[in-house]
């Protein structure tokens, strides 16, 4: 168990649909970080939080949004799905943003959309 | 913009073998580097880093050393086992403040009995 925790383990869905994807951090993280594994675009950074504040955005679409919690879970949304949207799902915390701060990742969510 | 490039694969090894995985990379500044691997049905799992030029990380029988001349970062094992079987992704860590990770496309290691 990394310590980070992500929810649900796997999701399928229909094109159109909207849904949310969960992780909680590490204990003592303040800084979550999303990407998207698919096979054709490779691992992809998304989105970054840090303390609840939208730090560093990626090849997000707008389609998809994201927001960190107070109690620092972070939730990522995606909407109006289409195929493509079809991957996994990575979350990750560090405790800083620094480069010498500790990265874990969650064991991920896989989307299938049909 | 900052950037990683591994190497194509399939590899595939007899066990036992000697791995090489390239990975060279584009950066501003002083990046941080990285090995992660991914296990069938797994989440990424560091490997090893490295955090400034000659700095070699270790790892498992893994090796991969800091080179800024030749801006690479190759992993190597002087002898593969099949549990050693993963997609192997190389990353950087800029040295800009937001500690997003940039991957290479990974590459899928087969070690064969």
């Amino acid at each position: 168990d990394s310590g980070v925790t992500q929810t649900p383990k796997h999701l399928i869905t229909a094109t159109g649909q909207r849904v949310t994807l969960r992780c909680s951090p590490r204990s003592g993280d303040l800084s979550v970080y999303w990407y998207q594994q698919s096979l054709d675009q490779g691992l992809q950074f998304l989105i970054q939080y840090y303390n609840g504040e939208e730090r560093a955005k990626g090849n997000i679409l707008e389609r998809f949004s994201a927001q960190q919690f107070p109690d620092l879970h972070s939730e990522l949304n995606l909407s109006s799905l289409e195929l493509g949207d079809s991957a996994l799902y990575f979350c990750a915390s560090s405790s800083t943003e620094g480069q010498g701060s500790r990265y874990t990742f969650g064991s991920g969510t896989r989307l299938t959309v049909v | 913009g900052n950037s990683v490039t591994q190497m194509e694969g399939p590899v595939t090894l007899s066990e036992e073998a000697f791995l090489t995985i390239n990975c060279t990379y584009t950066a501003t500044g002083y990046p941080s580097l990285f090995w992660y691997v991914q296990y069938p049905g797994e989440g990424l799992q560091l490997l090893l880093k490295a955090t400034k030029a000659d700095d070699k990380g270790s790892n498992k029988g893994f090796e991969a050393t800091y080179r800024k001349e030749t801006t690479s970062f190759h992993l190597e094992k002087g002898s593969v086992q099949v549990s050693d079987s993963a997609v192997y992704f190389c990353a950087l860590r800029g040295s800009s403040n937001t500690g997003k990770l940039i991957f290479g496309q990974g590459t899928t290691l087969q070690v064969k009995p």
